[in-house]
């Protein structure tokens, strides 16, 4: 069975820089085959993929948050990371890892996966002086 | 992006059925086979429980069945039991830079 767990700090103050790592157990990333994700819920509102990557290093970002987001990987800890600058409150949100399925669509040159089969349960990270 | 639209709750008695719909646009639900379904429990992960608008993924009970039609998808719950009480969230692929886009959820609470 994979599992997800999120852990960083639960409060990061206006301007900083919000850190979480996702550890993955029940399958190595290094295997390959899969999208490891990054996804947030603001309260009361939807949710809103942030990233993901692929375990050679290979990233993808929200448009929306292109310019402040990094994702990286770290395939000997079996562990991934999220790194989102200059926050502010509009970023306090219930931030979660997830596996995308091993399916993709692809359009033109691009394929991309289209579910999460596994998510983390989530880690309230709140943006506050 | 914009959330694809969800009723805020829906409400049933234990071996009822219902139906929560989700509702999209041409460039996501409307446009590809790829809408998903997840149930999630405050405080624990989010399950997968419908891929590709119908498929249940091993382990799903066969009371959860997924539909789509036009913009709009949905997911049936027969038999409704206790523990199906949570949140349910769609998502579908989506033609947009984000690979996906989620619903604005769904608060299932059994009577």
């Amino acid at each position: 069975q994979v599992q997800l767990q999120e852990s960083g700090p639960g409060l990061v103050k206006p301007s900083q820089t919000l850190s979480l790592t996702c550890t993955v157990s029940g399958d190595s990333i290094s295997n390959g085959g899969y999208y490891w994700s990054w996804i947030r819920h603001h309260p009361g509102e939807g949710l809103e993929w942030i990233g993901y990557i692929y375990y050679r290093g290979t990233t993808y970002y929200n448009t929306s948050l292109k310019s402040r987001v990094t994702i990286s990987v770290d395939t000997s800890k079996n562990q991934f990371s999220l790194k989102l600058t200059s926050v502010t409150a509009a970023d306090t949100a219930v931030y979660y890892c997830a596996r995308n399925g091993r399916s993709r669509y692809c359009s033109g040159n691009t394929c991309r996966p289209y579910y999460v089969d596994y998510w983390g349960q989530g880690t309230l990270v709140t943006v506050s002086s | 992006q914009s959330s694809l639209t969800q009723p805020a709750s829906v409400s049933g008695s234990p071996g009822q059925s219902i139906t929560i719909s989700c509702t999209g646009t041409n460039s996501d639900v409307g446009g590809h086979k790829y809408v998903s379904w997840y149930q999630h429990h405050p405080g624990k992960a989010p399950k997968l429980m419908i891929y590709e608008v119908s498929n249940r993924p091993s382990g799903v009970p066969d009371r959860f069945s997924g539909s789509k039609s036009g913009n709009a998808a949905s997911l049936t719950i027969s038999g409704l039991q206790a523990e199906d009480d949570a949140d349910y969230y769609c998502s579908s692929y989506t033609n947009s830079s984000s690979p996906y886009v989620f619903g604005t959820g769904t608060k299932v609470t059994v009577l």
